[in-house]
């Protein structure tokens, strides 16, 4: 159980377009997710989270109006760039947690390798 | 400032070689810490969770425990498909429940 699918795997694209990464809780049902960046040889940094049903929340430093989140229903989040240059190039992973309680663990999906020529 | 630290960065075993990775943390109040297995381009795979001081966790050849200023995961005759990155990450009470803070990972090597 607790399966979070994550696609594409990966993306190469031109500077200055859009791309948009799904996020799928495949055999629950997630009120919240999160996304999150990882770039080589360092930590996962959270970039905001995800509610369903309403705005998401976004941690300093991440702008909002360049990393358009949407979480339209209890199974699906989505995380567009927009705009794309080279220095968003990253490894994007979302995540989701099973149940209600705060401090459940965070299942991840596989990530987004996305590459910004 | 909350923080979480793990040590080594990189570990190299024969295969059968038991050791333990470390990982520090200083947290106004631990809500939960957790250990996840990342293999090269995946994301991270859960292992275990621990809530308070003195409690363990086991799953096959890992052993998890917890003090109040630390972790330690221990790796019991490892073998070859153990190879992995293995992350430590803290939940601070207060916080939100997205606020994951991660170590950079230990880099577990295992050679047949």
């Amino acid at each position: 159980g607790a399966v979070v699918s994550q696609h594409p795997s990966w993306v190469i694209c031109k500077s200055g377009t859009s791309v948009k990464i799904e996020c799928r809780s495949l055999d629950f049902q997630a009120t919240t997710m999160f996304w999150y960046r990882q770039f080589p040889k360092q930590s996962l940094m959270l970039m905001a989270t995800s509610n369903e049903g309403s705005k998401a929340t976004y941690e300093q430093g991440v702008e909002k109006d360049k990393f358009l989140i949407n979480h339209a229903s209890l199974t699906l989040s989505t995380l567009t760039v927009t705009s794309a240059h080279p220095e968003d190039s990253s490894f994007y992973i979302c995540s989701a947690s099973q149940g209600g309680a705060v401090n459940q663990p965070q299942h991840f999906g596989d990530g987004t390798r996305l590459s910004i020529l | 400032e909350d923080q979480v630290t793990q040590s080594p960065e990189a570990l190299r075993l024969q295969e059968g070689e038991s050791s333990s990775l470390n990982c520090s943390y200083t947290v106004s109040g631990l809500r939960g810490l957790f250990w996840y297995r990342q293999d090269p381009g995946k994301g991270p795979e859960f292992l275990f969770t621990l809530y308070s001081a003195g409690e363990e966790k086991e799953k096959e050849r890992l052993k998890a425990t917890l003090t109040k200023k630390e972790s330690f995961l221990h790796i019991t005759a490892p073998k070859p498909e153990d190879s992995a990155t293995y992350l430590c990450a803290v939940q601070a009470k207060g916080g939100s429940q997205g606020n994951l803070i991660f170590g950079k990972g230990t880099k577990l090597s295992v050679k047949p």
